[in-house]
């Protein structure tokens, strides 16, 4: 019930193409679904969050969708480019705990 | 630089040697978390505090594992009898008071390699 589901493991995408990372959750009492983008040699650093009463938020090229009912979450970026290129993991803020759990992660690779 | 700030970036040690980590925190973070991320994957809870109180450890944390945030400033993590096992990044973060206090924010993390 603690897990966090991320898919894919790894894409490619071309330059200027869309980028999709989906997740899921079942812990009903998660209440924050952050994305984190991680660069080598670098901690995970916040890029956009979205809290469950939304269903949508965006942020430049970055876009959060969110589906209460089914559970999941997704993180799209439009128009991608090779500086995206990095490993993304969401994760689920538990409010009760004070804990973050946070997905497998997606080594996205965009091509020039 | 105001971010969070982990010593040392890496370590190398041999198999049964203790180590120590240090982590500064963003300057008023009340809650400091230390997470593991081995690679391929996300980073795992170990621990965190509230101020100076350690308010939860994982079952990840062995016996061998121990932290202090003396003075709710900054924080370190000692591994005894260091094990291969053990050999992953280990990332520390802060966040705010206040009530949206689930932000975190991480440090570069310090790279153990037990040999």
């Amino acid at each position: 019930q603690q897990q966090v589901k991320q898919s894919p493991q790894s894409l490619i995408v071309q330059k200027g193409g869309i980028s999709i990372i989906n997740c899921a959750y079942e812990n009903t009492a998660f209440d924050y679904f952050p994305w984190y983008q991680q660069f080598p040699g670098k901690g995970p650093a916040l890029l956009i969050a979205i809290r469950p009463d939304v269903s949508e938020k965006k942020e430049g090229r970055f876009t959060i969708s969110f589906n209460k009912s089914a559970k999941q979450f997704s993180l799209h970026i439009m128009d991608s480019q090779p500086g995206d290129s990095a490993t993304y993991f969401c994760a689920a803020w538990d409010s009760g705990t004070y804990k973050y759990i946070f997905g497998t992660g997606t080594r996205l690779k965009v091509l020039a | 630089d105001t971010g969070v700030s982990q010593d040392p970036r890496h370590k190398i040690t041999k198999r049964g040697q203790n180590v120590t980590f240090r982590c500064d925190p963003i300057s008023e973070h009340n809650r400091l978390y230390w997470y593991r991320q081995t690679l391929g994957q996300g980073p795992e809870f170990l621990t965190y505090f509230q101020n100076e109180a350690q308010l939860e450890k994982s079952r990840l944390l062995s016996d061998r594992f121990s932290a202090e945030r003396p003075k709710g400033s900054f924080s370190t993590l000692e591994i005894q009898r260091t094990e291969q096992g053990d050999s992953a990044m280990y990332l520390c973060a802060s966040s705010p008071k206040g009530a949206f206090n689930e932000k975190l924010f991480f440090g570069s993390g310090t790279q153990l390699s037990v040999l």
